[in-house]
């Protein structure tokens, strides 16, 4: 079965910093992988998403991942940090051709900014 | 081009009550989902759809029902809603690699 871990329910970083959000996930086929940020009281939004082109991935708002297949990970990452990106972000995995596409969330890590 | 429709966007029940949540895309996806959001878990899968007149279960579907009779709508049903379905839901379908979801319904049992 499919899984996916993120390290540390709350990240907080100050302004200008690096942000690295961590996510491993488990599963017996290659998946396919996704960010997913939510502001609050709002939707989930497509950060980016890995289906198995180019291991490093660019999404929106200057954040891209590193799919490590030896290490199991999909950490996200962004050089530096504004205010604006305090949220909560959520790393989820699928197997396309198989369980009907089912998405598997991770549990969200809830990313701070410090001015 | 509305993507993926949730009705209602707010509702309070008492507990016992049923109710049902609608789910509408215009995409055509033949895959729908229910999800559940509660803080520190993510969002959990309830049940699923991979196609008109099917449905599957998910993570954590006890206290729920799902039909689809049409192609473009998953319905989501509360039998007798509890206070541990107080959550958020959301409803997303898919085609390949493309996910599109709702803006969720928040719904109080009390």
């Amino acid at each position: 079965a499919q899984s996916v871990t993120q390290l540390g329910s709350h990240v907080s970083v100050s302004e200008g910093a690096l942000v690295l959000l961590r996510c491993n996930y488990s599963s017996s086929v290659p998946p396919y992988l996704f960010w997913y940020v939510q502001y609050p009281n709002q939707g989930l939004q497509l950060l980016l998403k890995y289906t198995s082109a180019a291991t490093l991935v660019k999404g929106i708002n200057g954040f891209e991942a590193e799919f490590k297949k030896s290490e199991t990970s999909f950490h996200l990452t962004k050089p530096s940090a504004h205010m604006s990106d305090a949220a909560e972000y959520f790393c989820a995995v699928t197997k396309i051709y198989n369980q009907g596409g089912k998405l598997i969330f991770g549990q969200g890590t809830e990313l701070s900014v410090k001015p | 081009n509305a993507g993926v429709t949730q009705t209602p966007k707010f509702r309070v029940l008492k507990t016992g009550q049923s109710m049902t949540l609608l789910c509408a895309q215009d995409m055509n996806h033949e895959y729908m989902y229910w999800y559940r959001q509660d803080p520190g878990m993510g969002l959990r899968l309830i049940h699923y759809s991979v196609g008109e007149g099917t449905t599957a279960k998910g993570e954590v579907p006890d206290g729920y029902n799902v039909s689809r009779l049409k192609k473009q709508n998953f319905l989501l049903g509360l039998e007798s809603a509890a206070p541990s379905q107080t959550s958020v839901y959301f409803c997303a379908s898919s085609y390949d690699s493309l996910y599109t979801f709702g803006s969720g319904t928040r719904l109080t049992v009390v």
